[in-house]
């Protein structure tokens, strides 16, 4: 069974602190992404990654950053946490595409509030 | 990019009646269509996907269809029942299977409510 799992359920920072978002995968799956979710905006790509130190924008980047750094291990990185960046973030992990992968399989969610 | 519409925001049906969502893609190059289902508090999950080179596929109650042509697809929910509430969305994407990840762009989602 496939478990991508997010190191906090719920966060709570002030503006202008650096926030990490830790994300870990146990399926050896090569693309890790990072989503937020808001209402009436569904799931929004922010970064994603396709190996190892390997990194692409995705729609949202603006205001964050990622690493990768192990296979396994994806961080999302706030440089300095605005109001505007209050919401939930989902990871997700999939296999590459030679492997057959296309379904992205979903961390709980971190809810990160910013205030 | 790739840009995909989903309708209604909201659908609200009695138990046991079906259920239409819709979605639109721009993007002609989109070859992958998957539905994820979240229900309250938790994560979003796959529940069914089509490839463009098929025009239906069925699982039990759930059904998707695709029309290239017109670049819209549809999920199919029949015989609804109350665990079927959740926030359902569409996505599309290039599927690359010679190497790479496909990247997701997703619809902004319908909350459906199955009422008793």
């Amino acid at each position: 069974d496939v478990k991508v799992t997010q190191s906090s359920r719920y966060l709570v920072k002030r503006t202008g602190e650096k926030v990490f978002l830790e994300c870990v995968q146990d399926m050896d799956h090569e693309n890790m992404f990072w989503y937020r979710q808001d209402p009436g905006l569904g799931l929004r790509l922010i970064y994603f990654s396709y190996d190892v130190k390997m990194k692409e924008k995705g729609d949202i980047p603006e205001g964050y950053s990622v690493s990768r750094e192990k296979k396994e291990r994806f961080s999302l990185i706030l440089e300095s946490a605005s109001t505007n960046q209050t919401s939930m973030y989902l990871c997700a992990s999939s296999l590459d595409g030679a492997r057959g992968g296309d379904i992205q399989y979903f961390g709980a969610g971190t809810r990160l509030s910013v205030l | 990019g790739e840009n995909v519409e989903q309708h209604p925001s909201t659908l609200s049906v009695q138990e046991g009646d079906s259920a239409v969502i819709k979605c639109t893609y721009s993007d002609s190059a989109s070859n992958y269509f998957p539905w994820y289902k979240q229900e309250l508090g938790k994560r979003p999950q796959l529940i069914i996907d089509i490839r463009s080179n098929v025009g239906e596929k069925k699982d039990q109650r759930i059904a998707v269809t695709l029309n290239k042509t017109a670049k819209h697809f549809s999920l199919h929910i029949t015989e609804t029942q109350p665990e079927d509430s959740a926030v359902y969305f569409c996505a599309a994407s290039i599927s690359i299977l010679t190497g790479g990840g496909n990247k997701l762009t997703f619809g902004t989602g319908t909350q459906l409510k199955v009422e008793l």
